[in-house]
């Protein structure tokens, strides 16, 4: 078990422009989560997914962010249009349905927008 | 979502026990108390959780009061490896939230040499 793993680490983007990131869950999670976190806050919750559902999107998540996760393994998340207040550390995590759900969080992807 | 409130930060010698304190009073009686940490750069870190009864593991202990409106996170012996920011976080055992973690702004604890 290598845990959550998320690429790239950084990106930085010009605004505008369109970005995806991407998330390897511990295999066998059911459960697979993604935050965005600025500096000096707390992770804020964006949108989840059981096996491929996603069941829960945030407010905070306009229309410009996308997220799949087709086969119930890996997700993406896609920011179109990317603007300077999408710069952040976005965090994507991943749990059982078992046991306490304890969720397990990968190292982020940082997105710098120019 | 219960609302919490954690001192903005703690400080601690090395060594010595660490009592990280959250209040929870709006909290349902149904969710869980889940403790997180983030260390500098890296994501959160799952620490330990409850619902009524005090909880001990490798790495904390929880107490947690009988009214379930607070909880206290308790480091035995503070190493420098435990700086980090701690959350304490409620959240739903059940229904659309079910797991859903929502952040506060946490402690901020620094472990002095």
């Amino acid at each position: 078990d290598t845990g959550v793993s998320q690429n790239p680490r950084h990106k930085i983007t010009k605004r505008g422009q369109n970005v995806t990131f991407r998330c390897d869950p511990i295999s066998e999670h059911n459960r697979l989560y993604w935050y965005r976190q600025t500096l000096g806050q707390g992770p804020e919750f964006l949108t989840y997914f059981q096996n491929e559902a996603q069941l829960e999107k945030s407010r905070l998540l306009s229309d410009r962010f996308s997220a799949e996760r087709p086969k119930g393994s890996f997700s993406t998340l896609e920011i179109q249009r990317t603007e300077q207040g999408d710069s952040a550390m976005y965090l994507c995590a991943s749990s059982s349905l078992s046991g306490s759900y304890e969720q397990y969080f990968g190292p982020g992807t940082r997105l710098t927008v120019t | 979502d219960a609302k919490t409130t954690q001192p903005n930060s703690m400080e601690s010698n090395e060594e010595e026990p660490v009592h990280l304190p959250c209040n929870h009073s709006t909290i349902s009686g149904t969710d869980y108390i889940h403790w997180y940490r983030q260390l500098p750069s890296q994501g959160p870190e799952y620490v330990i959780h409850g619902l009524t009864s005090n909880v001990n593991n490798r790495m904390a202990s929880l107490a947690i009061a009988e009214d379930r409106k607070s909880s206290t996170l308790i480091l035995h012996r503070a190493t420098l490896r435990d700086a980090a920011v701690y959350y304490c976080i409620p959240t739903a055992a059940g229904g659309t939230s079910y797991g859903k973690l929502t952040f506060g702004q946490g402690t901020i604890l620094t472990v002095h040499p």
